[in-house]
């Protein structure tokens, strides 16, 4: 099986743009849909982005989602950050064996 | 509107059991997949099991494997988790999930804690 890795952290300023990384520690990130999801404290988590960069409605497009060969890699890109944004944000896959892997996920600060 | 209500869940002594369920409305539930995810006071989310729309396929994550088992009433609209010889890592918040036809999770219940305490 694999992990994938998240920062335990990041902050940014309103207004600002910022990235959350996602690495998978074997296999092609490409191989299997990403998925990033949201959670507010004291909620349960929403989707931002599914298939590596599609938006469920209602999320707004500052919310985008891509994935990198090279680095083995996804990340979800925030941009105008509002304060609303801070939350935890988690990636998840799935492996060869349709189970799910989450990423330890990153805390949101908006400062 | 799509509603997962968990219930079921409270303070069990190690090594016992409970069963918790999630009921399904606002959908056709027999024709989702579900997922059952938990989480850890202050820790990520865990996947621990998937169940297909009419449970002919279930997969759960190694570490609940042969301790947990998944089940649905498509009759009922209800999901359940059944878990055994539990211990006091099990505790956590238990969340039912809908599974999109695109495979990701499009709806979460509110959760329901399990506390594994002597």
């Amino acid at each position: 099986n694999f992990m994938l890795t998240q920062p335990h952290s990041v902050s940014e300023s309103p207004g600002k743009t910022i990235t959350i990384s996602c690495t998978r520690s074997s296999g092609s990130i490409a191989s299997n849909y990403v998925q990033w999801y949201q959670q507010r404290p004291g909620s349960s988590p929403t989707t931002v982005i599914y298939k590596d960069n599609q938006r469920p409605s209602g999320v707004p497009d500052r919310f985008s989602g891509s994935i990198d060969s090279s680095s083995n890699s996804a990340s979800l890109t925030i941009s105008g950050l509002k304060t609303e944004d801070e939350a935890d944000y988690y990636c998840q896959s799935y492996d060869t064996s349709n189970r799910w892997v989450f990423g330890g996920g990153t805390k949101l600060t908006v400062l | 509107e799509v509603q997962l209500v968990e219930s079921g869940g409270g303070l069990v002594k190690p090594g016992g059991s409970l069963r918790v369920s999630c009921a399904a409305s606002g959908f056709t539930f027999r024709n989702y997949r579900m997922n059952w995810v938990r989480q850890a006071t202050g820790k990520g989310l865990e996947w621990l099991s998937t169940i297909s729309s009419d449970s002919t396929y279930i997969y759960y994550a190694d570490s609940v494997k042969g301790q947990f088992t998944i089940s649905r009433d498509n009759a009922k609209n209800s999901l359940y988790l059944q878990m055994n010889s539990l211990r006091a890592e099990d505790t956590a918040v238990y969340y039912c999930a809908r599974v999109s036809p695109d495979g990701y999770i499009d709806s979460w219940g509110q959760g329901t804690l399990v506390t594994i305490s002597s």
